[in-house]
């Protein structure tokens, strides 16, 4: 069975500093990896997709690839108070066509 | 674009009815899926379809679960008959064949279903 996992939090973290977002998986055989942030009440959103072992940045937002690993992170500089979400973290395995296996979320709370 | 089209937006319904949820993916999306989220197991997918086909149904938990794609434009969910433990937000969600998962897919606002 594959897995995706997150710690559920809540992680907090006061307003600018770095937070970072794990997520651990389970199977060697996946080919991408996604971040989508979720309101209260609201639907997921797409923030970031990585393919690649390494960082890629995208502004306030940097994802982690470490295959060998298995794992992969988020950071988020200079945290809002908007940032205040719930994170999925999402895997593509190879092999699954175009199914994401998800994690259940951290809550993150940035404190003003 | 006004993005994925879902309703209702909620659905109150007594055990034993039969629900519909509604779905008008994105125009020129040609993946559709369909997701149930709850605070327990999280985001679970039931099936998806591209071009109108189902190509993966092992997420739908029973016999009372159906899923159509008529069109490019239009899927349904449908449980019947609706239990308790069905309870659960139905997300729908599109993305393009064309690139791959690399954007990801489009959610939805989603269906809030309590069956009492």
């Amino acid at each position: 069975q594959k897995e995706v996992e997150q710690n559920s939090g809540p992680l907090s973290v006061p307003e600018g500093a770095i937070a970072s977002l794990n997520c651990t998986y389970s199977d060697r055989v996946s080919q991408s990896f996604f971040w989508y942030r979720q309101y209260s009440g609201k639907s997921p959103e797409l923030i970031m997709s990585i393919y690649s072992n390494g960082d890629k940045e995208d502004g306030r937002f940097t994802a982690q690839l470490n295959k060998a690993s298995q794992y992969v992170s988020l950071l988020i500089r200079d945290s809002q108070p908007s940032d205040s979400a719930t994170y999925l973290c999402a895997v593509n395995y190879a092999g699954n066509n175009r199914k994401l296996i998800w994690g259940l979320g951290t809550s993150l709370a940035v404190n003003p | 674009d006004a993005g994925v089209i879902q309703s209702p937006r909620h659905e109150v319904t007594e055990m034993g009815q039969e629900v519909t949820l509604r779905c008008k993916p994105i125009s020129g999306h040609n993946s559709l899926f369909w997701y149930r989220q709850t605070m327990m197991r999280g985001l679970e997918l039931l099936i998806y379809f591209n071009n109108n086909v189902p190509i993966d149904d092992s997420g739908m938990p029973e016999d009372r679960f159906s899923a159509k794609m008529p069109n490019a434009s239009f899927s349904t969910l449908k449980i019947q008959p609706s239990e308790p433990r069905d309870s659960a937000v139905y997300f729908c969600a599109s993305s393009p064949l064309s690139v791959g998962l690399r954007y990801g897919y489009t959610f939805g606002s989603g269906t809030r279903l309590t069956v009492v």
